[in-house]
């Protein structure tokens, strides 16, 4: 298994481009999820998904969109990028029906100039 | 007040020492507690995962869940310089779909 993937590993963006953030897992997951991660303020839940066809916001979904059209892929998308969107992106997945056991994917690094 | 608070650090201990990592929450509903490893430029990696009260066991890490008190902890024994890296605690409530992640504690273990 390669569990979970994150392309790109590194992005830069300017002012306003939108991008997809891609993601996806051969783990057969229910459970998907987006983080950020930017120094000082930990681990933040953008995202997620508990199956094909369901998606909710987590704490800060503001200028990002998710689709969950397969069990596999969960694409985060950028709809238009501001600086304070430069962070790390996390993509998580697990089994369970929940947030429970986690395994994250390496990561893409974004900057927004 | 934020739903997980966790010590930053940075913690610094020589080769063998025990190491003990805390975070204290708010919310009562928490039952699901883990913890993550995470390397320079890596992702998390989970380490530890614990239900309700009590205390677990994995080789040379050992979680405790104190509800009454709103506290948890990670100790790790005999540590190695291969333990350096931030460890993030997170939790979440039975009927919950989010995780709350404290912001990491760094550690790093000198030989």
């Amino acid at each position: 298994n390669a569990g979970v993937t994150q392309t790109p590993k590194f992005q830069v963006l300017k002012t306003g481009q939108s991008m997809t953030l891609q993601c996806a897992q051969d783990m057969n997951h229910e459970y998907m999820s987006w983080y950020r991660q930017d120094p000082g303020m930990g681990l933040r839940l953008i995202h997620y998904s508990v199956g094909a066809g369901i998606t909710d916001q987590g704490e800060v979904p503001n200028g990002y969109n998710v689709s969950r059209s397969t069990t596999e892929d969960f694409p985060l998308r950028l709809l238009s990028a501001a600086p304070s969107q430069t962070s790390v992106y996390f993509c998580a997945s697990s089994y369970h029906r929940g947030p429970y056991e986690q395994y994250f994917g390496p990561g893409t690094r974004l900057t927004v100039t | 007040q934020k739903e997980v608070e966790q010590d930053p650090g940075p913690l610094s201990v020589p080769e063998g020492a025990i190491v003990s990592l805390n975070c204290t929450y708010s919310n009562s509903a928490f039952q699901y507690f883990m913890w993550y490893r995470q390397y320079s430029r890596k992702g998390p990696e989970l380490l530890m995962y614990t239900y309700s009260s009590g205390n677990k066991e994995d080789g040379r890490f050992t979680a405790q869940v104190d509800k009454s008190s709103k506290y948890i902890s990670l100790f790790i024994r005999d540590s190695q310089p291969s333990d350096s890296a931030t460890y993030l605690c997170a939790m979440s409530a039975v009927t919950g779909n989010q995780f709350y992640f404290g912001t990491g504690t760094s550690l790093t273990v000198i030989p």
